[in-house]
């Protein structure tokens, strides 16, 4: 059981060129959830979905989109990539069935915009 | 919507001295709370969490908090700390009704650092 899996761990883009970050969970969870971690700032969310198919804007979604073709994925994707996205990504997890709505977390991708 | 104050940015301490992380929520509705910790390098795991009941919540690792409505704070306590404790730790609020439920609001982080 793998739990919430991120693909790359690491990349550096120039500015200007597109990318996307592969999350993918194997817990069968219903809501997944990407967000941003900048030195001072805390997690912010940038999307998030509630089940295969849709997808809905959090705090700060410019210069983003996303996917959710299948339960378990969910992509985030940088059309062109500005040094302001310069950041840690999380994605996460949880499951409708979980009271709490706890989340689970993935190990991270650390992307640099040069 | 709710938002979340964490008190100090940094907390420095000696190994075996006990610790309080401050966190303070605002919200209009009732609350979850939830305070994850971050090693270096790694993603966020869940310390422990307050839903309903007693408002002493014991979690992982020796570590409590205290839910206070009154005074909208769900503080993070520990005895006594080892340097292994040495981390990031976010507090984190969610709705427990209404269109916000699920979505978890993040405090800015305290980073605990224990020193020998």
């Amino acid at each position: 059981n793998a739990g919430v899996t991120q693909t790359p761990k690491f990349r550096v883009l120039k500015t200007g060129q597109s990318m996307t970050l592969l999350c993918a969970q194997d817990m069968n969870h219903e809501y997944m959830y990407w967000y941003r971690q900048d030195p001072g700032m805390g997690l912010r969310l940038i999307h998030y979905s509630v089940g295969e198919g849709t997808t809905a804007k959090g705090e700060v979604p410019d210069g983003y989109n996303v996917s959710r073709l299948k339960k378990q994925n969910f992509l985030l994707g940088l059309e062109s990539a500005a040094p302001s996205q310069t950041s840690v990504y999380f994605c996460a997890s949880s499951s409708a069935r979980d009271s709490s709505y706890e989340q689970y977390f993935g190990p991270g991708t650390r992307l640099t915009v040069t | 919507a709710q938002s979340v104050t964490q008190l100090d940015s940094q907390v420095p301490v000696f190994e075996e001295a006990p610790v309080e992380l401050r966190c303070n929520y605002s919200s209009s509705v009732s609350v979850y709370l939830f305070w994850y910790v971050q090693y270096p390098n790694q993603g966020l795991q869940l310390l422990l969490k307050y839903l309903s009941g007693s408002t002493l919540v014991k979690g992982i690792n020796g570590f409590e908090a205290e839910f206070n409505k009154s005074q909208t704070s769900f503080h993070l306590r520990k005895p006594s700390v080892h340097i292994s404790d040495t981390a990031e730790y976010f507090c984190a609020v969610s709705g427990a009704k209404g269109s916000t439920l699920g979505r978890l609001y993040f405090g800015r982080g305290t980073q605990l650092t224990v020193w020998p």
